[in-house]
C-alpha cells in the first residue's frame, strides 16, 4: 500500500518568513495530493490540493509543487502570519478509490 | 450547504463493549471515508464507502466495520472495544471521483476505560 513520509515534524519560523513542508510517497499510481490544516481541537481543513497532471498550484500565500518522477510534493506558505500556526498534514490517494494515506503531520509555529 | 456532521461527539465506553458512530455527509456527496486519529499514529484510513459499497479498506482488524445507506449516511461499528481504540474518529465526505476533495466532520471522541 501507499506510504507517505512528511518532514519536518516541527517547524518554527519568524512571522513574515516563508515555511516549506515536504512529503514523499511510495505508490506511483497515486494521483491526488491534498494538504490539510488542523488547529487544536478542530477538524482537518482542506487548504489546497494538486493532481498528478499539474506541477504547481497557487492560492494566495499558499502553493503546492509536485514532482512525479521523484515522488515528492511540497507545501509553501509565504508571508507567514500568527493564524498559520497549526498542524499541517499531507496526503496521497489514487487508483479510483478516495481513501487518503496521511503523513504524520508538521507542527508549524509562527514566532512573533 | 451544510457541512459533514457526526454523532455523537463524545463517547465513553468500557472494554469489551461495542459502539456505533454515525456520519452524515454533505448533501450530494456519495463517498464517505472513515479515519482514526491518535497522537501516536496520526490519521489512519479505516475504510471508504461509495454508493453503499465498501470500495477501499485500511489495515485495521475485523472488529472495525462500517456500512453506508442509500441516502449516503454512514455508520461505523467497533466491537469488543480495547483500550487502544480510544481515539478521535473522523469521517470525510467527497463527491466521488473525479472530484476527490474530502471534507471532514468534527469527529467523535471515543474513550475506552
Amino acid at each position: 500500500g501507499e506510504n507517505v513520509e512528511q518532514h519536518p515534524s516541527t517547524l518554527s519560523v519568524q512571522e513574515g518568513d516563508s515555511a516549506v513542508i515536504k512529503c514523499t510517497y511510495s505508490d506511483s499510481a497515486s494521483n491526488y495530493f491534498p494538504w490539510y490544516k488542523q488547529e487544536l481541537g478542530k477538524r482537518p481543513q482542506l487548504i489546497i490540493d494538486i493532481r498528478s497532471n499539474v506541477g504547481e498550484k497557487k492560492d494566495q500565500r499558499i502553493a503546492v509543487t509536485l514532482n512525479k518522477t521523484a515522488k515528492h510534493f511540497s507545501l509553501h506558505i509565504t508571508e507567514t502570519q500568527p493564524e498559520d500556526s497549526a498542524v499541517y498534514f499531507c496526503a496521497a490517494s489514487g487508483g479510483g478509490a478516495d481513501g487518503l494515506t496521511f503523513g504524520k503531520g508538521t507542527h508549524l509555529i509562527i514566532q512573533p | 450547504k451544510a457541512g459533514v456532521t457526526q454523532t455523537p461527539r463524545y463517547l465513553i465506553k468500557t472494554r469489551g463493549q461495542q459502539v456505533t458512530l454515525s456520519c452524515s455527509p454533505i448533501s450530494g456527496h456519495r463517498s464517505v471515508s472513515w479515519y482514526q486519529q491518535t497522537p501516536g499514529q496520526g490519521l489512519q484510513f479505516l475504510f471508504e464507502y461509495f454508493s453503499e459499497t465498501q470500495r477501499n479498506k485500511g489495515n485495521f482488524p475485523g472488529r472495525f466495520s462500517g456500512r453506508q445507506f442509500s441516502n449516503s449516511r454512514s455508520e461505523m461499528n467497533v466491537s469488543t472495544l480495547e483500550l487502544g481504540d480510544s481515539a478521535l474518529y473522523l469521517c470525510a465526505s467527497s463527491p466521488g471521483a473525479p472530484l476527490r476533495e474530502q471534507y471532514f466532520g468534527p469527529g467523535t471522541r471515543l474513550t475506552v476505560t
